[in-house]
């Protein structure tokens, strides 16, 4: 059983590229999530979703896409990177509130991306 | 608003000593979940516990031990015989039931160190 798995691991791009960040989740989770965790920080949420086809604003969402276009896949975009998107991406996923309301988030093992 | 804070930055203790690390929250709700999650040197983010807050009975689980106290909005975290494997980030997280989802709120974390 994979849980959530984020695609690439590590990533360097220069300013101005733009990528996307994959999350896939075989837990068939509802909500997914994508934060961002910068030293000293802790995690900070950028974007979510609450169902395939839906997605929302988290706490830090400027410089950002995402698309949840299948229920088990969450992608994230950098249309023009700059240096200040450094930092370690997570994905998260997690059962619906009225499925279960005492489920935690399932996490992947996080992307390094580094802006030059 | 929601926060959560991890006053301690870093703690570095001896193999088996007790430590706690704190965790204080705001919210506005009556209903909300706590969490905390471990990241090892690895990365990855490890769930450890939730508690809703409706249950403020203290949780053990091996040398892992939870004090919940909603009169002071505090979730500390104490480990009892430290060791070095637990060596990590720890982070605390708060989630608002109300909302349609389940964001997480982290602190900044506390990163502990465990000398032999």
């Amino acid at each position: 059983n994979a849980g959530v798995t984020q695609t690439p691991k590590f990533r360097v791009l220069k300013t101005g590229q733009s990528m996307t960040l994959l999350c896939a989740q075989d837990m068939n989770h509802e909500y997914m999530y994508w934060y961002r965790q910068d030293p000293g920080m802790g995690l900070r949420l950028i974007h979510y979703s609450v169902g395939e086809g839906t997605t929302a604003k988290g706490e830090v969402p400027d410089g950002y896409n995402v698309s949840r276009l299948k229920k088990q896949n969450f992608l994230l975009g950098l249309e023009s990177a700059a240096p200040s998107q450094t930092s370690v991406y997570f994905c998260a996923s997690s059962y619906s509130r009225y499925r279960n309301s005492n489920q935690p988030q399932h996490f992947g093992d996080g992307t390094r991306l580094s802006i030059l | 608003a929601q926060k959560v804070t991890q006053a301690q930055t870093e703690i570095s203790v001896v193999e088996k000593e007790d430590v706690t690390l704190d965790c204080v929250y705001e919210t506005r709700d009556t209903t909300y979940y706590l969490f905390w999650y471990k990241q090892p040197p690895s990365g990855e983010l490890v769930f450890l516990i939730r508690r809703n807050s409706f249950d403020e009975q203290n949780e053990i689980s091996g040398r892992y031990s939870w004090n919940f106290q909603k009169s002071t909005s505090s979730f500390n975290f104490t480990i009892t015989a430290s060791q070095v494997v637990d060596s990590a980030v720890y982070f605390c997280a708060l989630s608002e039931v109300r909302d349609s989802s389940y964001k997480l709120i982290f602190g900044s974390g506390t990163r502990l160190l465990v000398r032999p």
